[in-house]
């Protein structure tokens, strides 16, 4: 059962375009949610996150979109730059019944800006 | 700031080894690490959670006699893959944190172990 989802595993965009990598979720629980960005033979590293009172968080180029009724959320970079691509993973994250914290990543969207 | 290593980097046992994999972070203290898996075309999973001096606790599903973790120090965790087996054969990742807030504070992550067992 995989409870977030980034059903497009590639992505190409021109530079200077604008990039928007979606992630659907199934678990209404999930109130926190996090963008980290994953360069080749590098861990992944933290982006930009957004908790569930709000529907947008903006750093910088990067700007996510949080749609709760939807179960959706999307990750916008303008203007797009070559030094974006790489495979950017969703993650969303609940507390369970006995205060257990839970994290669950997608699958990874490979994003490649062309020049 | 905030590098966090592993080693090896790749490793490539017979059935029935077992292995250790080592996390360090390189210029901070960890408060707590988490150590990861990564099947092919495949989500990362959460393992389990160390915080320093204290037992790891486990993920539902992932067997802590199997997967040992120690988390001897403020700067290193380990995991061992003991008596390993081809199902085992994963790309192992740990992530670090300067806080014991949970999995939404900032990680940082190693750049994670290929495991290849025969």
């Amino acid at each position: 059962d995989q409870q977030v989802k980034q059903n497009s595993p590639s992505l190409s965009v021109q530079e200077g375009r604008i990039s928007i990598l979606n992630c659907d979720y199934t678990n209404s629980m999930f109130d926190y949610f996090l963008w980290y960005k994953k360069y080749p033979a590098e861990g992944p590293t933290f982006l930009i996150s957004i908790s569930s009172i709000k529907d947008k968080n903006e750093d910088g180029r990067f700007t996510v979109f949080l749609n709760k009724s939807a179960k959706h959320l999307s990750l916008h970079i303008v203007p797009s730059q070559p030094g974006d691509s790489a495979v950017y993973f969703c993650a969303a994250s609940a507390y369970e019944q006995g205060g257990s914290e839970k994290l669950v990543f997608g699958k990874g969207t490979k994003l490649t800006v062309n020049p | 700031g905030a590098v966090v290593s592993q080693h090896p980097s790749r490793v490539i046992c017979k059935s029935g080894t077992s292995v250790k994999i080592e996390c360090r972070s390189l210029d901070f203290q960890a408060t707590t690490m988490f150590w990861y898996r990564q099947f092919p075309k495949q989500s990362l999973m959460l393992m389990a959670t160390s915080n320093e001096g204290s037992k790891a606790t486990y993920e539902q599903g992932v067997e802590k006699d199997k997967f040992l973790i120690n988390h001897a120090s403020l700067t290193l965790s380990t995991l061992t893959v003991t008596s390993a087996h081809p199902e085992d054969s994963s790309f192992y990742i740990c992530s670090a944190s300067r806080t014991s807030g949970g999995l939404t504070d900032t990680q940082y992550f190693g750049p994670g172990t290929r495991l290849t067992v025969l």
